[in-house]
């Protein structure tokens, strides 16, 4: 079983709508959680980081469910520019080595 | 301020030749990590430094890889021989790492990544 797990897509969304991603993980002794972007040919960017107690950023939203050991993204309104593959991440404590990446959920927005 | 800088961005190469690729990480930062992407595999880590020493390289995937960081400002990673396998985009990222408390804003240490090295064994 992979360590983060990701449905790959691909998500095609009209201009507007609203979007989830849903990403798993294996290891319960996570203690960190980020959502990262990537644009094609470009290099992943930090998008969010996702606390315990889900937190909002504009039209994103990231929850965490511990027991359940997922994690999302929620994008409201979604723009063209929301394009790209989302890439789900962890690590094994509240520092940043060791960041364990999911294959990415490809987003499409339609005009 | 300049970020995470990799060279070469593309390297065809024929396989058994020696392939080296370069890093310059943001000035400050004193972590290093050394990543691959392929569409099977996604975005595996490699190897990372701290203060120019090796901490992990548990992910370098057999003897022919090699990494070193003579200092603070530069990495390679190495390839030799090389095979059609190494095929990959390889990534490049630096961070600054403050705290370990829970408290802490995790995103006082991310990880930035460079552009990447597009490599293509044939």
């Amino acid at each position: 079983r992979k360590e983060v797990e990701q449905d790959p897509g691909p998500f095609n969304v009209p201009e507007g709508a609203t979007v989830a991603f849903n990403c798993t993980y294996s290891n319960s002794a996570s203690q960190s959680f980020f959502w990262y972007r990537q644009d094609c040919r470009k290099e992943p960017k930090l998008l969010m980081s996702v606390y315990s107690s889900g937190n909002e950023d504009g039209r994103f939203t990231a929850q965490l469910n511990r027991a359940s050991q997922y994690i999302s993204l929620l994008i409201r309104d979604s723009k063209l520019s929301d394009s790209a593959t989302y890439l789900c991440v962890v690590t094994p404590n509240f520092g940043n080595e060791k960041l364990t990446f999911g294959t990415g959920t490809r987003l499409t927005i339609i005009p | 301020d300049a970020g995470v800088i990799q060279s070469p961005r593309h390297e065809v190469t024929e396989m058994g030749q020696e392939v080296t690729l370069r890093c310059k990480p943001i000035s400050g930062h004193d972590y290093l990590f050394w990543y691959r992407q392929t569409m099977m595999r996604g975005l595996e880590l490699l190897i990372y430094f701290n203060n120019n020493v090796p901490i992990d390289d548990s992910g370098m995937p057999e003897d022919r890889f090699s990494a070193k960081m003579p200092n603070a400002s530069f990495s390679t990673l190495k390839i030799q021989p090389s095979e059609p396998r190494d095929s990959a985009v390889y990534f490049c990222a630096s961070s600054t790492r403050l705290a370990r408390a829970p408290s802490s804003s995790p995103s006082q240490y991310t990880q930035y990544f460079g552009p990447g090295t597009r490599l293509t064994v044939l």
